[in-house]
């Protein structure tokens, strides 16, 4: 079985852009999250979708939004880039949200 | 507000020994605590789940245990190898009545083993 696949792999965007980050979850698993990674640093939680509703949010600015799909796939959407979103971004997927996660490989952010 | 916290934040032993992670956390409601190793530039790989309502887990030459009382848990590696050298990250999901279900993350033990 595939793991949880995130595309794509490294991403360089200027100020002011806009990214689209994807994610596929491991077959089977309804939930899907989202964390920023910056150096150093542990991840930080910023949404979690179960069943295409959002079931939490972190502390984040309203410039960073996700939805969730049928196929239960996800999209994290970040809008007015600025040099501190520069980060590894990761998706996780599980179960049921509260059953242990299995991380993808991350995206790879640089903002110039 | 909740707080994973992890010591020491950097290790580095001989290969063959024996070493312990420790991981606190401030609110004994929680859903669950899971490890996790990260190779530098990577992503995440899962080494132990534990749930609110187990003590221990083991896999090979890995056991965590989880004190919730406390606020407390441990990775137990035993006769290390080169190849552990990486980071390990303890993630909490608390239990926060419906609200945010995300997990709360340590800034990790950076483990050095050496040859």
């Amino acid at each position: 079985d595939a793991g949880v696949t995130q595309s794509p792999t490294h991403l360089i965007k200027t100020r002011g852009q806009h990214v689209t980050l994807r994610c596929s979850p491991i077959s089977g698993h309804k939930s899907v999250s989202w964390y920023q990674q910056v150096l150093g640093q542990g991840p930080q939680f910023i949404f979690q979708y179960y069943e295409k509703e959002e079931r939490g949010r972190g502390n984040f600015p309203d410039r960073f939004s996700a939805r969730q799909f049928p196929n239960y796939s996800s999209e994290l959407n970040v809008n007015a880039l600025l040099l501190g979103d520069s980060a590894l971004y990761l998706c996780a997927s599980s179960r049921t949200g509260r059953s242990g996660y299995t991380f993808g490989s991350g995206t790879r952010l640089t903002v110039v | 507000k909740q707080e994973v916290t992890q010591i020491p934040a950097a290790l580095s032993v001989p290969e063959g020994e024996n070493l312990v992670l420790n991981c606190s956390f401030t609110d004994s409601a929680i859903y669950n605590l899971q490890w996790f190793r990260q190779d530098p530039g990577k992503g995440l790989t899962s080494l132990l789940l534990i749930q609110s309502s187990q003590r221990e887990q083991t896999s090979g030459r890995l056991n965590a245990s989880l004190d919730k009382s406390s606020g407390r848990s441990t990775l137990y590696i035993a006769a290390s190898q080169p190849g552990d050298s990486a980071t390990y990250l303890c993630a909490v999901q608390f239990n926060e009545g419906g609200g945010a279900d995300g997990l709360t993350f340590g800034k990790g033990t950076h483990l050095i083993i050496q040859p």
